[in-house]
């Protein structure tokens, strides 16, 4: 079975410091990946998603950026957090053509002070 | 631009009331769409509608999409408070290559005892 883990859980950091959330998924091979950021009173928004290793397309032009350098690792990262990056940050997996149902990791809470 | 509006935004109802979640869209390429159940991290899977006028049902959850009328409503009898949880209802779309979901705010369902 598919499993997808998120680290770290919970993280809080002074504006102006690198951000580096990691994704992983296991028992798959070639999954589509999505990182989704969900603020306080409003609906999950999509921030990237990778179809491919080093292949990233990015919905929301912002400071934030990802990387997929192994086929199942996706990873978020900014150089400089403002206090707006706080939020609920969410990695998901799917399989392309074959379903579109998303699955979800457990989260990393970041909190930006 | 693809958008996705769930209503009512919040609902507190008492336990063994029956409650209906209403979510309407506007995309492009439509491919399906899927409910999901929010509790504390994580985004758990509910449903997946492809068909219109199919009804999908789990225990006391049931769900039915109109394509007509471009929406879905979840309907959920016999409520208790394990389903206090925000609801969620996104649309599975394609754009260049890749499926993508476009998510709602989310419905906030308090079942008090």
């Amino acid at each position: 079975s598919q499993t997808i883990h998120q680290w770290p859980a919970t993280l809080v950091q002074p504006v102006g410091s690198p951000l580096s959330l990691e994704c992983t998924v296991e028992g798959t091979s070639n999954p589509n990946l999505y990182w989704y950021r969900q603020a306080a009173g409003r609906g999950l928004q999509l921030l990237f998603y990778s179809v491919g290793i080093g292949q990233i397309s990015s919905e929301v032009p912002q400071n934030l950026s990802a990387s997929r350098p192994q086929d199942r690792q996706f990873i978020l990262s900014s150089k400089k957090l403002l206090l707006s990056d706080s939020g609920f940050y969410l990695c998901a997996w799917n399989r392309d053509r074959i379903t579109d149902t998303q699955y979800f990791g457990p989260g990393t809470r970041l909190t930006v002070l | 631009e693809d958008k996705v509006v769930q209503s009512p935004l919040s609902l507190v109802v008492h336990e063994g009331d029956t409650v209906t979640l209403n979510c309407s869209y506007e995309v492009t390429n439509f491919r399906s769409l899927l409910w999901y159940k929010q509790e504390k991290k994580a985004p758990t899977f509910l449903f997946m509608l492809t068909s219109s006028g199919i009804e999908k049902k789990s225990g006391r959850l049931s769900s039915i999409l109109d394509k007509k009328e471009l929406s879905s409503i979840l309907n959920i009898t016999a409520t208790q408070t394990g389903d206090s949880a925000i609801y969620l209802c996104a649309v599975a779309c394609t754009q260049g290559g890749s499926e993508k979901l476009v998510f709602g705010k989310g419905t906030k369902l308090t079942v008090n005892p």
